[in-house]
Parts: C-alpha cells; structure tokens; sequence
C-alpha cells in the first residue's frame, strides 16, 4: 500500500511565523502535491512538483513556497503566516504513468491553525 | 485547468435509501473524472475513477457513477445507503496535466 506521512496533525502558530508542513510518500512516486481544504471550497491546489527541485504554481500558490530536495520529500513553507491560513492542509503523491494506474493517494493531512 | 461543480452541499438520508450525487465539470476534451471519499477522520480515497471505455464505473462499497459525455456529468450512485456512508465527498477532473480540480464537496450524513 502506498503511504503518504505528514510531520503533523495539529499545528497551532502565531501570525507572523515561518512554518514548515513536511510531506513523505513511500512509493517512488514522481509527483507530489499540497492542497488546501477549507469548507465549501473543496481541496484547492497550492503547489505541486513532478520531480526534484521542479515545482509549479497551483491555483493559490500566494504566501506559499514549496521544497523538493530528494523525491520522497515535499515540503510547504508559509513564509509568514497570517489567520487566513488556517485551513487542512493535504499532501498527495502519484506516478508518472499516465494512464488507469494514475491515482493521486493523499496523506491524513494537518490541520493549522493561525492565532 | 477544469471547473467542477457539485450540485449539493449537504444530503440528509436514512438507511436504505438511494443516494446520488451530482458533478459537472467544465472542459469538453480529453478528461478524466474522479469520485473521492473522506470519512470522519481518516484520509481522503479514492472511491472509482473514469479514464476511459464503459461510461458506467463501479467502484468500491457499491458505489458506481455514470459518465455522460453530453451532458458533461459523472453522478455518483448508490442504491441502498448504510450509516457507515456518512462522509464527504468529493468529485475531480482532470484534463492534459497532473493536475486535479476539486469540487466543493457533498457531505452525506445517514440516519440510521
């Protein structure tokens, strides 16, 4: 089974700190992926990256920075939170395949919180 | 990137009852659909996914959902709901990258 690990499921910070979310997928996988869940808006793509040190914008990519230093690795940086960051945030990872086998399997998320 | 559109935000219903659950999407190419499930407190996963050939797919816990192409829906079904369905769920597309677009989300609760 594929297993995607994130560093946290709680996280409380203050406004204005810099805050790390880790992500490690146990696959091999290509891609990974960080969305945000807030109620009503469904996940929302922040970044993603399809392989070591690539990265592209998602659809809310602002006050976001991602790391890819090794393949099983991703991590989100919020260079300086602020309240309108708190939200579930979901780490994702699939292969490069392209095809039926394409899944994207998720981790169990974290959830911040901004005070 | 493709738009999804869940038609409702909260279904209320009792055991044994059918469930389905409306999705549109937006882009008229080549797309890729996806029903996702989250139970209370646990990840999100995969429930089926369309890529291509039978319209009709049928996925896990006797879920299944029907592509129309005309109509650019994937409605997700079920006939006959128990209360371990209650969860949220979410429907995706996806068209010539890796990338997902989500929709709102539908939260089903079950009344036993």
């Amino acid at each position: 089974d594929v297993k995607v690990t994130q560093s946290s499921r709680y996280l409380v910070k203050r406004t204005g700190e810099k805050v790390f979310l880790e992500c490690v997928q146990d696959m091999d996988h290509e891609n990974m992926f960080w969305y945000r869940q807030d109620p009503g808006l469904g996940l929302r793509l922040i970044y993603f990256s399809y392989d070591v040190k690539m990265k592209e914008k998602g659809d809310i990519p602002e006050g976001y920075s991602v790391s890819r230093e090794k393949k099983e690795r991703f991590s989100l940086i919020l260079e300086s939170a602020s309240t309108n960051q708190t939200s579930m945030y979901l780490c994702a990872s699939t292969s490069l395949v392209w095809g039926p086998v394409d899944t994207q399997y998720f981790g169990p998320g974290t959830r911040l919180t901004v005070l | 990137a493709q738009s999804v559109s869940q038609h409702n935000h909260h279904v209320i219903l009792s055991e044994a009852a059918s469930l389905e659950l409306g999705c549109n999407y937006s882009y008229g190419g080549t797309v890729n659909l996806f029903w996702y499930v989250q139970y209370p407190g646990q990840h999100l996963q995969l429930l089926l996914k369309y890529f291509s050939g039978d319209p009709l797919v049928k996925g896990i816990k006797g879920f299944e959902a029907e592509f129309i192409k005309s109509k650019f829906s994937f409605n997700l079904r079920k006939p006959s709901v128990q209360w371990s369905d209650t969860a949220e769920y979410f429907c995706a597309a996806r068209s010539n990258d890796y990338k997902l677009s989500f929709g709102a989300g539908t939260t089903v609760t079950v009344r036993a």
